[in-house]
């Protein structure tokens, strides 16, 4: 069976700090990846997604960027974090084919300070 | 760029009752696919429904029922027999056919009364 793995589940981390979350999935290959933002009590907000390995799909201008090194890890990025940059960040992953519904990973709270 | 709307930030209902969640949705295409994801206080985002556009019969998942109007571009979710479980965040969201990202709305927030 396929599952997601998604880690720290909480980080505070100062301003203009680095920041490096990472994503795993198993059990299937060539998933599309994404990652998504969560502000407090807000929806979700798509950041990037993947359909590849290198293949980067970004959807907001900001600081933040992500990178997939190999078929099933996906990992999110940010050289100096702002205080906006604050929320709880989702992976997911889905197959990949039209209408595909989306698996998501637990969840990482960050708290820039 | 699709866009998703849910007009009612919160939502209450009395225990075993019914209540609807509204979405209306934007968009261009005609081969698209509409889900609603409930995520309760643990935070894990669980699916609850998947609509495929093209079909004119509305999916039904147990107590979870959708009423897709696709020429209003509507989604609403009806859920039947209310829990107390049932008590989340739901999100309703659009993915196309053609392209390979997911639009979810801002979410409603459905309190179940004991």
């Amino acid at each position: 069976s396929q599952t997601i793995h998604q880690w720290p589940a909480t980080l505070v981390q100062p301003v203009g700090s680095p920041l490096s979350l990472e994503c795993t999935v198993e059990g299937t290959s060539n998933p599309n990846l994404y990652w998504y933002r969560q502000a407090a009590g807000r929806g979700l907000q798509l950041l990037f997604y993947s359909v590849g390995i290198g293949q980067i799909s970004s959807e907001v201008p900001q600081n933040l960027s992500a990178s997939r090194p190999q078929d099933r890890q996906f990992i999110l990025s940010s050289k100096k974090l702002l205080l906006s940059d604050s929320g709880f960040y989702l992976c997911a992953w889905s197959y990949d084919r039209g209408g595909a519904k989306l698996f998501f990973g637990s969840g990482t709270q960050l708290s820039v300070l | 760029a699709q866009t998703v709307t849910q007009s009612q930030p919160e939502m209450s209902v009395q225990e075993a009752e019914t209540v609807t969640l509204s979405c209306t949705y934007d968009t261009s295409e005609s081969d698209y696919y509409l889900f609603w994801y409930k995520q309760p206080p643990s935070r894990q985002m669980i699916l609850v429904i998947r609509q495929e556009a093209y079909k004119q019969q509305n999916a039904t998942e147990n107590r979870f029922s959708v009423n897709f109007q696709k020429a209003a571009k509507s989604f609403s979710l009806k859920i039947s027999d209310s829990q107390l479980g049932d008590a989340a965040m739901y999100f309703c969201a659009y993915r196309s056919a053609s392209n390979n990202d997911m639009r979810f709305g801002a979410g409603t927030r459905l309190t179940v009364k004991p």
